[in-house]
């Protein structure tokens, strides 16, 4: 049981080029959401998704887009990348996807992201 | 908007003693808080939920409060050992996702 896996784990783009951060898990999860962590900031949710095909933004969603194919995968794409996206991201994973879902949360190891 | 803080930022402590972190939230209208654990370069591993109608709970040498009319949890970490070095965070559970703090950084010297 691997839990949520991230890939890359580290990566270092040019300004304006475009790349896909990985986000799997193989818990049957519904609800899955990328967070991004910044020194000073804490962890600010980008995108969520509660199941297959359902989607939605989250705090600081600009610059993203994010797809739900499978309930297994969650991959998070940086459209054009630029310094300010310099950060390490987080995918994370919930059992239900409702409103109130009181489940824990389970996070991959973080992607290191430098925007140079 | 929800905000959570948490206070202090840092906190070193000589081995065995006992470790009080606080986390205050802004609004009480929650569905659950959770602690995490983060280690130099690493992901977050969850160490306890308490659901919005719990008061604590225990999981080995942690506990956790939660008093959710005045917006306050604490956790507790008893006999600290130099392992227990990391950063700790509490987040708060409103619709569809969680509210972090910025954390406290934990040192425990030998």
């Amino acid at each position: 049981n691997a839990g949520v896996t991230q890939t890359p784990k580290f990566q270092v783009l040019k300004t304006g080029q475009s790349m896909t951060l990985q986000c799997a898990q193989d818990m049957n999860h519904e609800y899955m959401s990328w967070y991004r962590q910044d020194p000073g900031m804490g962890l600010r949710l980008i995108h969520y998704s509660v199941g297959a095909g359902i989607t939605d933004q989250g705090e600081v969603p600009n610059g993203y887009n994010v797809s739900r194919s499978t309930t297994e995968d969650f991959p998070l794409r940086l459209l054009s990348a630029a310094p300010s996206q310099t950060s390490v991201y987080f995918c994370a994973s919930s059992y239900s996807g409702t409103p109130s879902n009181t489940g824990e949360l389970f996070f991959g190891e973080g992607s290191r992201l430098t925007v140079l | 908007k929800q905000e959570v803080t948490q206070i202090p930022a840092a906190l070193s402590v000589p081995e065995g003693e006992n470790l009080v972190l606080n986390c205050s939230f802004t609004d009480s209208a929650i569905y659950n808080l959770q602690w995490f654990r983060q280690d130099p370069g690493k992901g977050l591993t969850s160490l306890l939920l308490i659901q919005s109608s719990q008061r604590e709970q225990t999981s080995g040498r942690l506990n956790a409060s939660l008093d959710k009319s005045s917006g306050r949890s604490t956790l507790y970490i008893a006999a600290s050992q130099p392992g227990d070095s990391a950063t700790y965070l509490c987040a708060v559970k409103g619709d569809y996702k969680l509210s972090f703090g910025a954390g406290t950084t934990v040192t425990v010297r030998a």
